[in-house]
């Protein structure tokens, strides 16, 4: 079946301005979650929802960071003010507890750049 | 707070010979990951280690979990330029669902 899908894959922005980074997970994941990657490093946690609740946002870095997802599925990070900063790939992961464990699968990123 | 080590970060070896890459962390968990990354793509999943003593083996890679000792190791037999890539471990911490990773190791492979 189709796995996650992120849009879009290369957004470039001007510092200050707004951005949104949309996340379409694998269906009937009723996990899903945003990491931040910069060049060099691995994945950092950024928020968990399941269903359409946040259930942990302890990694947004600051209050220009929020993100929703209003039915349960498809989530949006959106990005206030951007700086240069923010400039990293932003991957999305779902999962399912299927077999009691959460192996997440990560979807082909968004690489923001911002100038 | 949970960390969570990798070593080596680079590691360049020959075609057909062995090494080891090591995880290690620095709170109690039972669940650990190994993913691999390709230039420019995303994480695909390996290895899902649940429990102490836990071993996954596919093709020339196989994985190990001591939870006791906080470690994983992410053995290659007889490597090939194939299985250049990153290499990432994550631990799930404990009454968490979030994903702590490594650095990631860098493994080249050369004919």
């Amino acid at each position: 079946g189709a796995g996650v899908s992120q849009t879009p894959s290369n957004k470039v922005t001007e510092k200050g301005k707004y951005v949104e980074l949309r996340c379409d997970p694998i269906s009937g994941h009723t996990a899903l979650y945003w990491y931040r990657q910069s060049l060099g490093q691995g994945p950092e946690f950024l928020i968990y929802f399941q269903g359409t609740g946040a259930a942990d946002d302890s990694g947004l870095p600051n209050d220009r960071f929020f993100a929703v997802r209003p039915e349960g599925s498809v989530s949006t990070l959106k990005i206030q003010r951007t700086e240069r900063g923010d400039s990293a790939v932003y991957l999305c992961a779902s999962s399912s507890w299927t077999g009691g464990y959460n192996e997440q699968f990560f979807g082909p990123g968004t690489r923001l750049t911002v100038l | 707070e949970l960390k969570v080590e990798q070593n080596p970060l680079f590691l360049s070896m020959q075609e057909g010979k062995n090494y080891t890459i090591y995880c290690n962390y620095s709170t109690t968990s039972d669940r650990l990951y190994w993913y691999r990354q390709d230039p420019g793509k995303s994480l695909e999943s390996l290895f899902v280690l649940l429990s102490n003593g836990a071993v996954k083996q596919e093709g020339r890679l196989m994985a190990s979990l001591d939870t006791k000792a906080r470690l994983s190791t992410l053995h290659i037999t007889a490597a090939v330029h194939d299985l250049s890539a990153t290499y990432f471990c994550a631990v799930e911490e404990d009454s968490s669902y979030k994903l702590i990773f490594g650095s990631g190791t860098r493994l080249l492979v050369r004919p």
